[in-house]
């Protein structure tokens, strides 16, 4: 299985739909991460879970709704989402500790499009 | 507050040139970490290398090459021989680091196409 699995690859929703992406790392690792890639926009850090704690919010709208049950998997619920919200949702899983910036490894994302 | 620079938004070669995909990045942190990684066509990123800000020896692997020099704040990446599998948009990052977790700042991504 390959590492970090993400379902679905594509998703056509509309502004008043309720959906969830979801995550799945095969790596054993500590640390999950949602970034979302936009057309004109570099890569943005949306949220950060390690050891299944929330540790980041990178000031992102409550219309985003991450959940992570477990270390393996992570989910992000989208509801009455934007059409500026259709981009590239990327998944990542990284181990971290012992004060090394360990690499992330990331899946084929998620296509999202509003409607 | 981090930056990374990728001046080159798109770079196009013919196969078996060499070329340097220029990266620029700004932190105050003293301890930190650069990666480089590849987007192809597929969507994933593929992470390439990972350097810590005190070791500034450059790296050689295979036709890859990453040169770190941190009097100029550059962490630049050489494709020698490049080939068609080669195209894709590579990504330059540096790591904050905290006990939350590895958090990326991104460059804004180099397109590379390599054409026969």
């Amino acid at each position: 299985e390959t590492g970090v699995t993400q379902t679905p690859r594509h998703l056509v929703m509309g502004m008043t739909n309720k959906k969830s992406l979801k995550c799945e790392q095969h790596l054993g690792h500590n640390a999950m991460y949602w970034y979302k890639q936009s057309a004109k926009k570099p890569l943005e850090l949306m949220f950060v879970y390690n050891f299944k704690e929330q540790t980041e919010n990178n000031s992102v709208p409550s219309r985003f709704s991450p959940e992570c049950p477990n270390s393996s998997h992570l989910f992000l619920h989208l509801h009455t989402l934007q059409p500026e919200d259709s981009a590239l949702y990327l998944c990542a899983s990284s181990q971290e500790g012992q004060g090394i910036a360990g690499e992330l490894f990331f899946g084929e994302g998620s296509r999202l499009t509003v409607l | 507050a981090q930056k990374v620079t990728q001046a080159q938004t798109e770079i196009s070669v013919v196969e078996k040139e060499d070329v340097t995909l220029d990266c620029v990045y700004e932190t105050r942190d003293t301890t930190y970490y650069l990666f480089w990684y590849k987007q192809p066509p597929s969507g994933e990123l593929v992470f390439l290398i990972r350097r810590n800000s005190f070791d500034e020896q450059n790296e050689i692997s295979g036709r890859y090459s990453w040169n770190f020099q941190k009097s100029t704040s550059s962490f630049n990446f050489t494709i020698t021989a490049s080939q068609v599998v080669d195209s894709a948009v590579y990504f330059c990052a540096l790591s904050e680091r905290n006990n939350a977790g590895n958090m990326l700042t991104f460059g804004g991504g180099t397109r590379l196409m390599v054409k026969p």
